[in-house]
């Protein structure tokens, strides 16, 4: 078990630029979720992944934002023409299949728009 | 919605006990709690269940009152490594249960030596 990773851990982007984050989640968990953190609040449900299909998209996400998990394995999520509102902390967590299980995070990506 | 925590932040020296609140307004099928350090990824502490209760550490336990819709944490014996920022995590009855969480704002926690 060597965690959920994340890259980059870091990400300063312009204004309207496109930016794409990656995570590996622990190789045997089908669950994966995007969560995204502001400074003083607890993490906000983006999105979630069983295997490859994308079962639930918070209605907060524009469509600037997407996400893909294309083999069931890593995620990818992507912020096209960043607005400043998007700095924050993203976050990927994974869990196994079975039904009340714990979230593991990864470190997330702390993502700076100027 | 999200559930709300109190206090939003507790001073303890080592040794002191800590007790976290965390409250919905909305029905309940779990509760999860979770720790956070600066600049680290959250981490697991212990789920609680719509009719059971999971302990997840020695020192850290947790109840669940399902008809008031609110979780506490219970921290005894504070060590120094208990600082941090503590999250509840909240999943609403009658969903799917595969653990789209709700958290509160959080509650930071410092123990002094």
């Amino acid at each position: 078990d060597t965690g959920v990773s994340q890259n980059p851990r870091h990400k300063i982007t312009k204004r309207g630029q496109n930016v794409t984050f990656r995570c590996d989640p622990i190789s045997e968990h089908n669950r994966l979720y995007w969560y995204r953190q502001t400074l003083g609040q607890g993490p906000e449900f983006l999105t979630y992944f069983q295997n490859e299909a994308q079962l639930e998209k918070s209605r907060l996400l524009s469509d600037r934002f997407s996400a893909e998990r294309p083999k069931g394995s890593f995620s990818t999520l992507e912020i096209q023409r960043t607005e400043q509102g998007d700095s924050a902390m993203y976050l990927c967590a994974s869990s196994p299949t079975q039904g009340n299980s714990p979230l593991h995070f990864g470190n997330g990506t702390r993502l700076t728009v100027t | 919605q999200q559930p709300v925590q109190s206090p939003q932040a507790v001073i303890l020296r080592e040794g002191e006990d800590a007790v976290i609140n965390c409250s919905s307004s909305k029905a309940l099928y779990s509760v999860h709690w979770y720790r956070q350090k600066h600049g680290e990824a959250p981490v697991f502490l212990m789920i609680l269940l719509k009719g059971g209760e999971q302990k997840g550490h020695e020192k850290i336990s947790a109840s669940f009152n399902e008809k008031k819709q609110q979780s506490s944490l219970y921290l005894t014996a504070s060590q120094l490594s208990y600082s941090g920022t503590y999250f509840c995590g909240t999943e609403n009855a009658g969903g799917t249960s595969y653990g789209k969480l709700t958290f509160g704002q959080g509650t930071i926690l410092t123990v002094h030596p």
